[in-house]
């Protein structure tokens, strides 16, 4: 899998768009960039996937530039049960290797 | 509700016991994964399984086994507990061609004392 970096940590005020980058220099032709959300004490749950140009679901956009060597999860408009942690995760999408997380960036919304 | 299903949610045993977690995946997943999770710590993959087989093995200690079972339920097996065993531990489904979307549960609680 490649290596990925994301900000630690991460603070917003409610209400506001919270944009969380992550960097994957080494990214591999066939690899899917994915994006999971964790609450305190639960599983990781999966927000977005893409692999290029800009995804968006009813949750969350994902905008990945056109060398994809970085993707931005965009939040519209947070709010306090935004508050968790969230994962970058880039890999090929055929389940032979599995999602290895990293340490994630603790979104905190304050109010 | 993701559709995966663990049991228990929490246990309580003490120091050189054994303990088995159980996993129903997401109905028609041939995949499952576990992973480990303690206090502060990042989710540590330990093992998966495809269809009956072990697929890749991670950070699983030698006192840790699993299996996964025709009906596609998996076991983990914790043996010798050490009190650093206690943690979360999270079983995830996911289906063929679909690696890296993966479904967890709500996870076991376990408690060595």
């Amino acid at each position: 899998l490649a290596k990925t970096t994301q900000p630690i940590s991460m603070d917003s005020y409610e209400g506001q768009e919270v944009n969380i980058t992550c960097s994957h220099n080494n990214i591999a032709t066939n690899d899917y960039i994915t994006w999971y959300q964790q609450f305190p004490s639960q599983g990781p749950r999966f927000i977005i996937q893409g692999y290029k140009t800009k995804v968006t679901n009813e949750v969350a956009s994902l905008f990945i530039p056109a060398d994809r060597k970085s993707s931005t999860l965009s939040l519209p408009r947070v709010s306090l049960s935004d508050t968790a942690v969230y994962y970058c995760l880039v890999g090929e999408n055929s389940g032979n290797t599995p999602l290895v997380f990293g340490k994630g960036t603790r979104l905190s919304v304050i109010a | 509700d993701s559709g995966v299903t663990q049991t228990p949610k929490h246990l309580i045993t003490a120091t050189g016991q054994r303990v088995t977690l159980r996993c129903s995946p997401r109905s028609g997943d041939l995949s499952v994964y576990w992973y480990q999770q303690s206090l502060d710590q990042g989710l540590q993959f330990l093992i998966q399984y495809y269809n009956g087989e072990e697929r890749a093995k991670g950070n699983i200690l030698e006192r840790f086994s699993a299996q996964q079972f025709p009906d596609l339920h998996s076991e983990l097996n914790l043996s010798s507990l050490e009190l650093g065993d206690s943690a979360l531990y999270f079983c995830a489904s996911s289906s063929a061609g679909s690696g890296n979307t993966i479904y967890f549960g709500e996870g076991s609680w376990l408690t060595v004392v």
